[in-house]
């Protein structure tokens, strides 16, 4: 079964800190991956997408790396911003028709 | 703005009742989606119209139907609304597939 899997469910860290959030996924066969934003009360928001070649991509102080061979991307965020408090969402997208597939997110908090 | 606009973006129904969730784009995609996420889960797609003239069912389609209107527009209506439906609904659309999807702010809707 297509899976993604993401952790931690919630992250609470210092403002100006880094933290790195992990997707682990079962989809094959892959296309690519993307990892969102999402604001409470908003809709998510793409901040990366990745295809099986490439193993690392930066947005920003946002970095996602990919594995493909161990079915695992991060996402790592540098010198974090209270703005950075949000749900981030790793999706991934298999090379047939069929729909992407969602993680179920992790919860940052930056606090001051 | 570009983007894709959602209406209404609250919503109370009393269990049986009916109404019609609207979304529109301007980007000229040709591929739109409807979603909902409930707490503790992955978004999960309802319905998808991969171009005008076309739709077709997600993972979670009882109790649901859509309209591709033209390019723009794409409803979901819901015929007897459930307590089970409370839920947020996203729309999105993509070019193709492949690319990044824009998402719409939402619609929370409660069932009472």
């Amino acid at each position: 079964k297509n899976q993604v899997e993401q952790s931690p469910q919630s992250l609470i860290i210092l403002e100006g800190k880094n933290c790195t959030l992990q997707c682990n996924y079962t989809v094959s066969p892959f296309s690519n991956l993307r990892w969102y934003k999402q604001d409470t009360g908003r809709g998510p928001v793409s901040l990366t997408i990745m295809t099986f070649s490439e193993n690392t991509k930066s947005n920003g102080r946002y970095t996602a790396t990919l594995d493909a061979d161990t079915k695992q991307s991060s996402l790592h965020i540098t010198a974090s911003q209270l703005s950075d408090s949000a749900s981030y969402i790793c999706v991934v997208r298999n090379s047939g028709n069929t729909p992407l597939v969602f993680g179920k997110g992790t919860r940052l908090s930056v606090i001051a | 703005n570009a983007g894709v606009t959602q209406t209404p973006k609250f919503q109370v129904l009393k269990t049986g009742q009916s109404m019609t969730l609207q979304c529109a784009q301007d980007m000229n995609h040709n591929s739109m989606y409807w979603y909902r996420q409930d707490p503790g889960m992955g978004l999960r797609l309802i319905y998808y119209s991969a171009s005008e003239g076309t739709t077709d069912k997600g993972e979670v389609p009882n109790g649901y139907n859509v309209s591709r209107l033209n390019k723009r527009e794409f409803s979901l209506r819901l015929e007897s609304a459930a307590p089970s439906q409370t839920s947020v609904y996203f729309c999105a659309s993509s070019d193709r597939g492949y690319y990044g999807y824009t998402f719409g702010s939402g619609t929370r809707l409660t069932v009472v």
